[in-house]
C-alpha cells in the first residue's frame, strides 16, 4: 500500500465549478498535511497546510482533514483555467515529507 | 512564502562528466534542505536530507558517492551528480523548511545527460 494515495485523474471541471481533490494516507502518526500545486515543467508550490481536524480556508481554497479516516481533501471554489495543474498531497514532518503521485486537474472553458 | 532559488535551471552535459547544482534560501536560514528527483509523470522522490554542517542523510537506493551533497551554510546546499549517465537525466528539485516547518521548493534544475 502506498503511503499517500491520490487519484491520478485527470479531473475535469468546468470553469466556475468546485473542484474536489482527495487524498488518503497510511501513516497514522502523520501530523502535518500539505497541498502543493505543480504546473507542467515547474516545481511544486505550497498552497495549503493543515494540521488539525476540520476545515481550513484560504481564499478559494479549503483544505479538509479527517485524521480518524486518514483522509485529507482540497476544495477549489470558482475554478479557473489557471488552476489547471497537478495537485500533490503530502504528509509528514519537518524532517521528511511523503508525496502522493498527484491529481491532474483540468478546468475547462 | 519563503523563496528558494536553484542554479542552473537547465543543464546539458556529456556522459561521464559531473554537474553541480546549487540551492539557496534567499530570505531565511534553512537548517535543513532536501533534494528530490522527479521523472516525467512521476511523483517527487526524496533523494537526501541535507543538514547544515553535517553529512547528508540519503534515502534507500540513492548512491551517496554518486550524488554528493554539501550544506556549507544555512542558506546554501549543493548537489553534485558525479560521472553522470543518461539515466540520471531528470528534474532535480531542492527544498528548504522555514521556521514554520513548511517546505518551500526551488524552481528545479532539468538535467539532460547525452
Amino acid at each position: 500500500q502506498k503511503e499517500v494515495e491520490q487519484n491520478s485523474g485527470p479531473l475535469s471541471v468546468p470553469e466556475g465549478a468546485i473542484a474536489s481533490l482527495n487524498c488518503t494516507y497510511s501513516d497514522r502518526v502523520s501530523q502535518s498535511f500539505f497541498w502543493y500545486r505543480q504546473y507542467s515543467g515547474k516545481s511544486p508550490e505550497l498552497i495549503m497546510s493543515i494540521y488539525s481536524n476540520g476545515d481550513k480556508e484560504d481564499g478559494r481554497f479549503t483544505a479538509q482533514l479527517n485524521k480518524a479516516s486518514q483522509y485529507v481533501s482540497l476544495l477549489i471554489r470558482d475554478s479557473q483555467p489557471s488552476d489547471s495543474a497537478t495537485y500533490l498531497c503530502s504528509t509528514g514532518t519537518a524532517s521528511k515529507l511523503t508525496f502522493g503521485t498527484g491529481t491532474r486537474l483540468q478546468v475547462t472553458l | 512564502g519563503a523563496v528558494v532559488s536553484q542554479h542552473p535551471s537547465r543543464v546539458i552535459c556529456k556522459s561521464g562528466t559531473s554537474v553541480k547544482i546549487e540551492c539557496r534560501s534567499l530570505d531565511f536560514q534553512a537548517t535543513t534542505m532536501f533534494w528530490y528527483r522527479q521523472f516525467p509523470k512521476q511523483s517527487l522522490m526524496l533523494m537526501a536530507t541535507s543538514n547544515e554542517g553535517s553529512k547528508a542523510t540519503y534515502e534507500q537506493g540513492v548512491e551517496k558517492d554518486k550524488f554528493l551533497i554539501n550544506h556549507a551554510s544555512l542558506t546554501l546546499s549543493t548537489l553534485t551528480v558525479t560521472s553522470a549517465h543518461p539515466e540520471d537525466s531528470s528534474f532535480y528539485i531542492c527544498s528548504a523548511t522555514d521556521r514554520a516547518n513548511e517546505q518551500y521548493f526551488g524552481p528545479g534544475t532539468r538535467l539532460t545527460v547525452t
